[in-house]
Order: structure tokens, then C-alpha cells, then sequence
């Protein structure tokens, strides 16, 4: 398997709901990582995990909270939300910082 | 703040035309520089990682080079596919787990 699984590919949620975005691998990869993606800007880095534990945090704002309970899963938990966050959230796995990503598809979140 | 950039922003070029587009980075601290594909409704694809300086590497009808003294790197589609069209992003990572990426080329290839 050679692939990075992301569910839901799409998510409508309002500013008071809580959801949880999940993303899955079976490279035995031992980086993920979750980057933000607005129309027409670069990817963002917001976490990284590194044999399961956080090593990257870019001054994400704790309405997002990451979760890593095995080396094969990673979880973005989302609570109360600003339409602002709307955006593609991708997720990434690799074997290391010499080494290239492999990415899921995203998730496209939209916060009504 | 780190800056990478990449230019043209967009570009469109006929089909069976060769073509090529500009990654630059900050040349100092370097470790290595990802090359990525991202076609439309899927998955970023990584075409290369270099890491040492006049490096070139080469897939197919895509090749890229590196020059990590003066912060760039060059990235070549050799024939242009229909196929090829997608955002071609760089991405400069300094020795840590953070990856930075360029805002990306835009490429349209004219049947």
C-alpha cells in the first residue's frame, strides 16, 4: 500500500460543531504531517508527528488539535471554527526530511 | 521569514514544446529541495528530492537541477503532454521536518 488514505473528502460544518478529519498510512513512515491549503497560496505547514509524537506545532490556533494514536493514523480534531479556516486540508507521510512526501488527496472543509 | 519562490506563476505552452520554470531559495542552510506535481482533484505526486548542489535528476520527459550556491533550482518538461498540465510546486526543507513550499507554476499545455 503505497498510498495516504484522508476521510472525509469533503466536510460542512458550523462554527459550533465538533468533527475530526483522519488521515491513514501503511508505508511504515514515520513523519505525518498536517498542511493548510487556501485558493491560490502554498501549502502550510500546521503539525508535524514524529514516531507518534508532536514535533511541529506552527503557532496553530487550539481550535485545531492533532492526534497521532499509532505510527499508522493521525486525526485533526476541529472545534469551533471561523469560516476563515475553510480551506484544503492535506495530510502527509514520510520516511524522513531526505525523503519525498507522500500526500492524501485532502480533505475540503468548509465552516458555515 | 523564509521566502521560495517560483516563476512564472503561470504558463501555457503548445503541445510537443519543450519548456521550463524557476524555483528559488534562500542559500544558506540548505539540506534539500522537493519537486512536486498536483494535478487537479488529486494527490500532490513528488517527482524529486535533491539535496546536493549541481545535482540534476531526470523522470521521463521531466528533469530538474540544482544550484544550492546561488538558491535555485530549475525544473524541465521535455515534448510537452497534454498530461503534463498540473501546478508544479518546490519545496525547501532545511534539515528539520518542516517542508516550505513555493507558491507554484501553473502549467497549461495548448493541444
Amino acid at each position: 500500500d503505497t498510498e495516504v488514505t484522508q476521510t472525509p473528502k469533503h466536510l460542512v460544518m458550523g462554527m459550533t460543531n465538533k468533527k475530526s478529519l483522519k488521515c491513514e498510512q501503511h508505508m511504515g513512515h514515520r513523519a505525518m504531517y498536517w498542511y493548510k491549503q487556501k485558493a491560490k497560496k502554498p501549502p502550510e505547514l500546521m503539525f508535524v508527528y514524529s514516531y507518534e509524537k508532536l514535533s511541529i506545532n506552527e503557532s496553530v490556533p487550539s481550535r485545531f488539535s492533532p492526534e497521532c494514536p499509532n505510527s499508522s493514523l493521525l486525526n485533526l480534531h476541529l472545534h469551533a471554527l471561523q469560516p476563515e479556516d475553510s480551506a484544503l486540508y492535506l495530510c502527509a507521510s514520510s520516511s524522513g526530511p531526505l525523503a519525498s512526501y507522500t500526500f492524501g488527496s485532502g480533505t475540503r472543509l468548509t465552516v458555515v | 521569514i523564509l521566502n521560495v519562490e517560483q516563476s512564472p506563476q503561470s504558463l501555457h505552452v503548445q503541445e510537443g514544446d519543450s519548456t521550463n520554470f524557476t524555483c528559488s531559495f534562500p542559500s544558506s542552510n540548505f539540506y534539500a529541495l522537493h519537486w512536486y506535481r498536483w494535478e487537479t482533484a488529486k494527490s500532490p505526486e513528488a517527482l524529486f528530492v535533491m539535496t546536493l548542489n549541481g545535482d540534476e535528476k531526470k523522470k521521463g520527459r521531466i528533469s530538474a537541477t540544482l544550484n544550492t550556491k546561488e538558491g535555485y533550482s530549475y525544473l524541465y518538461i521535455k515534448g510537452s503532454q497534454p498530461e503534463d498540465s498540473a501546478t508544479y510546486l518546490c519545496a525547501f526543507n532545511f534539515g528539520n521536518e518542516k517542508l516550505t513550499f513555493g507558491t507554484g507554476t501553473r502549467l497549461t499545455i495548448i493541444p
